[in-house]
């Protein structure tokens, strides 16, 4: 079946600018996850949604990340005024409930210039 | 990503030989353990998981050992091929359900 999306694959913006990025997570899996993965390192933990709320945030570095998962499938990570520091790939992963295994997306690559 | 791997420890195997790549963990009171796979440019891929309740686990030409006295873990993959080539991640899990990734190991297997 298919599996986790993510679009863009790529995005490049200017600093200061507004992006969205879309995760659209494996059909019937109600836990979705956003990571962060900079280069050389392992992926760090951002914001995790149960259906549409969002069960857990701490992993958000500051007020500009946002998340939102309005009919508890398809994900938007928004960032606002955008950073050279946000470059990275943002990772989305959905999980089936009661299991433990995440599923990952191919990731964007966000570049701040 | 790409060039993931980058300043990462690297393994390398010559084709055909087994292949241990180890993973130290932090957090006791983690209970779900996991490995991943990740290609240049690609997501990371489920390989084998394990709950801290065992302390082996195999799948296909995979195992992965859980020593929770010394909170180390490792996989190890038989015969190993060209197609293994990449960087594995560890990821330990407690109730908080967000995964804990480790550093990351290269592996790279020459003929």
């Amino acid at each position: 079946g298919a599996g986790v999306s993510q679009t863009p694959s790529n995005k490049v913006t200017e600093k200061g600018k507004y992006v969205e990025l879309r995760c659209d997570p494996i059909s019937g899996h109600t836990a979705l996850y956003w990571y962060r993965q900079s280069l050389g390192q392992g992926p760090e933990f951002l914001i995790y949604f149960q259906g549409t709320g969002a069960a857990d945030d701490s992993g958000l570095p500051n007020d500009r990340f946002f998340a939102v998962r309005p009919e508890g499938s398809v994900s938007t990570l928004k960032i606002q005024r955008t950073e050279r520091g946000d470059s990275a790939v943002y990772l989305c992963a959905s999980r089936l409930a009661g299991g433990d295994t995440q599923y990952f997306g191919p990731g964007t690559r966000l570049t701040v210039l | 990503g790409e060039n993931v791997g980058l300043h990462l420890p690297t393994l390398s195997v010559q084709e055909g030989d087994n292949s241990i790549i180890n993973c130290a963990y932090s957090n006791s009171a983690s209970d779900y353990f996991i490995w991943y796979k990740q290609e240049s440019g690609k997501g990371p891929q489920f390989i084998i998981d394990i709950r801290s309740n065992m302390d082996k686990r195999q799948g296909q030409r995979v195992t992965v050992l859980l020593n929770k006295t010394v909170k180390h873990l490792s996989l190890q993959i038989a015969a190993t091929q060209p197609g293994d080539s990449a960087v594995y991640f560890c990821a330990e899990k407690d109730n908080t359900d967000k995964l804990i990734f480790g550093t990351g190991t290269r592996l790279q297997v020459f003929p």
